[in-house]
């Protein structure tokens, strides 16, 4: 099993929806919790980076951890085509520096 | 300013041949880091080099990779006896302290396209 799961989608929205991704980690000892965005050939851009539990918003983008379910979420408000991309989730302990990323979930937003 | 480059962009190899990949991380980052990403797999952490302490090798897959970082900045990561399994994206991040003391963001380059044929 591995220690950050991710469905990979594709997922396919229309332009305007509220997107959902998620994804679930198995180890208790994650305490950040990063989204990064990584458009085709490009490399991960950081979005959103949560320690512990709890919700960060910055503009259209909301983090949300629940440490207690193990649950990682990224809400994207009023998508946009051009947040076509996939989205990795990452986690990381207190004092670690070694990324544990999910699959990647790609996201389509059809104009 | 300038972030991390890698280079080349892609690389073709044959199996059995050895190669070279280069990572010049953002002037000032103390720390680099490798990673893979593979088809389906996401991003497998490699290598890590911090200032001048010992790396943190405990992700390279076999022996037949290797990496070293000079002068605490570029980093040259090296495949010897290149298998087909061994083709993926091989991406290098750096950052500022090599901590999570809050801020410490892992800055990606583009990649190295790696095929082996």
């Amino acid at each position: 099993q591995k220690e950050v799961e991710q469905d990979p989608g594709p997922l396919s929205v229309p332009e305007g929806a509220i997107v959902s991704l998620n994804c679930t980690y198995s180890n208790s000892a994650f305490q950040y919790f990063m989204w990064y965005r990584q458009y085709s050939r490009k490399g991960p851009e950081l979005l959103m980076y949560t320690y512990s539990s709890g919700n960060k918003e910055d503009g259209r983008f909301t983090a949300q951890v629940d440490k207690s379910s193990k649950y990682i979420s990224l809400f994207i408000r009023d998508s946009q085509p051009s947040d076509s991309a996939t989205y990795l989730c990452a986690s990381l302990m207190e004092y670690g520096n070694k990324l544990v990323f999910g699959a990647g979930t790609i996201l389509r937003v059809k104009s | 300013g300038a972030g991390v480059s890698q280079s080349p962009s892609n690389k073709v190899t044959e199996k059995g041949k050895d190669v070279e990949l280069r990572c010049d991380p953002i002037s000032g980052h103390t720390a680099l880091y490798w990673y893979r990403q593979s088809l389906g797999q996401g991003l497998e952490f490699l290598i890590y080099f911090q200032g001048n302490s010992a790396p943190d090798k405990s992700g390279l897959p076999s022996d037949r990779f290797s990496a070293e970082r000079t002068g605490g900045s570029v980093s040259t990561l090296t495949i010897q006896r290149t298998q087909q399994e061994d083709s993926a994206v091989y991406l290098c991040a750096s950052s500022l302290r090599g901590d999570r003391r809050g801020g410490d963001e892992q800055y990606f380059g583009p990649g190295t396209r790696l095929t082996v044929t």
